[in-house]
């Protein structure tokens, strides 16, 4: 149980356009979902946190309007990188807490994201 | 504000052998969660073991377990019996209920065949 998948696991796209990356539980509701962004050889950055039915709460220095995220059922959250530019390039990872199951996050295999 | 500190950036352990893998933390709560995590080179981050701070009993999941020293502020995570596919980065977590995960820096295991 407790799996997260994510799609896509890799994107290549050319400077200026948007890319929106998927996040679902897939046996488990999950009110609350997290985005992470890890650069190589260094530990998860969190960017957000995505409550169900609200908006999300950033971390200081993420950009909110580049970093779109929705969080529209108890089992998807999408993260839709706008405008993206070659420094977005990076890992991003998100994770779903099950709630009553000591605070436990269960994490998605990541999206690679390469602009170009 | 919360803190978790991996002193170690690596290490290495020959197969089958025992290793320990050190991470303290820093809090003024009482009622906290700890999780180890390892990113094999694949990069999903697996679940390993987790410990609720008002347990006073250590974690145990097959060959993995913790040393859990609450006045000490320590969760040391010990590897028996180590095997390849137990070469990763493991993390060590910190977090509150209902907040979000403050992770180590990570210590990056290889197992020497």
């Amino acid at each position: 149980g407790a799996v997260v998948s994510q799609h896509p696991s890799r994107v290549i796209c050319k400077s200026g356009t948007s890319v929106k990356i998927e996040c679902r539980s897939l046996d488990f509701q999950a009110t609350t979902m997290f985005w992470y962004r890890q650069f190589p050889k260094q530990s998860l950055m969190l960017m957000a946190t995505s409550n169900e039915g609200s908006k999300a709460t950033y971390e200081q220095g993420v950009e909110k309007d580049k970093f779109l995220i929705n969080h529209a059922s108890l089992t998807l959250s999408t993260l839709t990188v706008t405008s993206a530019h070659p420094e977005d390039s990076s890992f991003y990872i998100c994770s779903a807490r099950v709630g009553g199951v000591g605070e436990t996050q269960y994490f998605g295999p990541g999206t690679r994201l390469l602009v170009l | 504000a919360q803190t978790v500190t991996q002193s170690q950036p690596e290490m290495s352990v020959q197969e089958a052998e025992t290793v320990t893998l050190s991470c303290t933390y820093d809090t003024s709560e009482s009622d906290y969660y700890l999780f180890w995590y390892k990113q094999p080179p694949s990069r999903q981050m697996i679940l390993v073991i987790r410990q609720e701070a008002y347990k006073q009993q250590n974690a145990t999941e097959n060959r993995f377990s913790v040393n859990f020293q609450k006045a000490a502020k320590s969760f040391s995570l010990k590897i028996s019996d180590s095997q390849l596919g137990d070469a990763a980065m493991y993390f060590c977590a910190f977090t509150l209920r209902a907040q979000k995960l403050v992770f180590g820096q990570g210590t990056r295991l290889t197992i020497n065949p």
